[in-house]
């Protein structure tokens, strides 16, 4: 079956720690995405691939980073600087920017 | 700056009624893509139908069509003969010509039995 996956499904942080959360695409998209979904407010990108080894920031890139090394892989890592790390967080693909993106199932963070 | 407006918190219609579901924008470019969204209990985010600014056509995917008047800015998605399984939170986003997705804060859909 060809789509995105999302691991874990919940993660708990403790303060000052940074954890990395994972997504991964067998759809041959050259394009990737994280967004950070709150209550009551649309969605937020935070960091966007174009191909592999390049990323770019989004609009709330600060206290995140990401890399990519591989086309399937964009994990996204919650540094101990994001002071409000407690939401959802969306990952997407898409054949390349601009086209419509398909979303991972996410991943709930919470604060310990 | 570009901005998606979505003026109804929550809506909730009986089982085969039909809903509009309202979204406004802000734009100054004359290209761009607009998007309604599914976001079902499970947090799975689905791509429900698109519409392109150039086309004046509505977009239209079974039960799920658009009424997009450019000039009023205004893309409203109207759900026909509503299921249970249309419960969802509903987003409206707008795609810009740096090909970002600006997103607003959804709607709350309700399908009652």
């Amino acid at each position: 079956d060809g789509g995105i996956t999302q691991s874990p499904k919940y993660l708990f942080r403790k303060e000052g720690q940074n954890v990395t959360l994972s997504c991964e695409q067998n759809l041959n998209h050259d394009a990737m995405y994280w967004y950070r979904q709150d209550p009551g407010q649309g969605l937020r990108l935070i960091y966007y691939s174009q191909i592999v080894n390049d990323f770019q920031k989004g609009d709330i890139a600060e206290g995140y980073s990401v890399s990519r090394e591989k086309k399937e892989s964009f994990p996204l890592t919650v540094t101990s600087a994001q002071k409000n790390p407690t939401a959802f967080y969306l990952c997407a693909s898409s054949i390349e920017v601009g086209r419509d993106q398909y979303f991972g199932p996410g991943t709930r963070l919470l604060v310990l | 700056a570009q901005t998606v407006t979505q003026s109804q918190p929550e809506m909730s219609v009986q089982e085969a009624e039909t809903v509009t579901l309202s979204c406004t924008y802000d734009t100054s470019e004359s290209n761009y893509y607009l998007f309604w969204y599914k976001q079902p209990p499970s947090r799975q985010m689905i791509l429900v139908i698109r519409q392109e600014a150039y086309k004046q056509q509505n977009a239209t995917e079974n039960r799920f069509s658009v009424n997009f008047q450019k000039a009023a800015k205004s893309f409203s998605l109207k759900i026909s003969d509503s299921q249970l399984g249309d419960t969802a939170m509903y987003f409206c986003a707008f795609r810009d010509s740096n090909y970002q997705l600006i997103w607003g804060a959804g709607t709350k859909l309700i399908i009652k039995p």
